[in-house]
């Protein structure tokens, strides 16, 4: 069965510290992975899109991480500002359908 | 660019009724996709849209549909509505090239809706 589990579900870091969010999937076959961020009460937005033989890619302080032997993916944010609060989603494309997480959802604090 | 709009922002119906809601993608854009989004399941594929025919469909029942028109605006249709129905309704659009899979998706702000 096709999931997307990510890891942890809540997360609570200080302003200016970096976390790391996990997303572990057993999708097969394997099309892309996107990584996007919702803030409360509005649509979610792109953050990265990954395919087969991308490892990392980033964007501002937002780098995604890619290991498809392990079907592993990460995603660490650096210096994180308050604005970073929000519902970060994992989903997975097979080709044929997408496979989303449950999101992890990161408040930061000042 | 405007970006993708959706109405109404927000709705309450109750069980029986049916309900449609509304999608402008962005200028350009050919697909639309539809999802729906609870506290428990999270976000859930419903369809995809792109140049009047629906192109993808996740596992969800007939009850709900939808349509694409000339302009690509799209409706999604829920028919006999049930309390599970209620969540947000987000749709997102891109342009939609020949592989479209990874493209970037862009997210309206989403319908939400209540069934009673």
């Amino acid at each position: 069965k096709n999931q997307v589990e990510q890891s942890p579900q809540s997360l609570i870091i200080l302003e200016g510290k970096n976390c790391t969010l996990q997303c572990n999937y057993t999708v097969s076959p394997f099309s892309n992975l996107r990584w996007y961020k919702q803030d409360t009460g509005r649509g979610p937005v792109s953050l990265t899109i990954m395919t087969f033989s991308e490892n990392t890619k980033s964007n501002g302080r937002y780098t995604a991480t890619l290991d498809a032997d392990t079907k592993q993916s990460s995603l660490h944010i650096t210096a994180s500002q308050l604005s970073d609060s929000a519902s970060y989603i994992c989903v997975v494309d097979s080709g044929y359908a997408l496979n989303f997480g449950k999101g992890t959802s990161l408040l930061v604090t000042p | 660019k405007a970006g993708v709009t959706q109405t109404p922002r927000y709705l309450i119906k109750t069980r029986g009724q049916q309900v449609t809601l509304s999608c402008s993608p962005i200028s350009g854009h050919r697909s639309v996709s539809w999802y729906q989004q609870t506290p428990g399941q999270g976000l859930q594929f419903l369809f995809e849209y792109f140049s009047e025919t629906q192109r993808n469909k996740g596992n969800f029942p007939g009850r709900f549909s939808g349509r694409q028109f000339s302009n690509s605006r799209s409706e999604m249709n829920v028919s006999t509505l049930e309390l599970g129905d209620s969540a947000l309704y987000l749709c997102a659009s891109s342009s939609g090239g020949t592989s479209g899979r990874e493209e970037t998706q862009y997210f309206g702000p989403g319908t939400r809706l209540l069934v009673l």
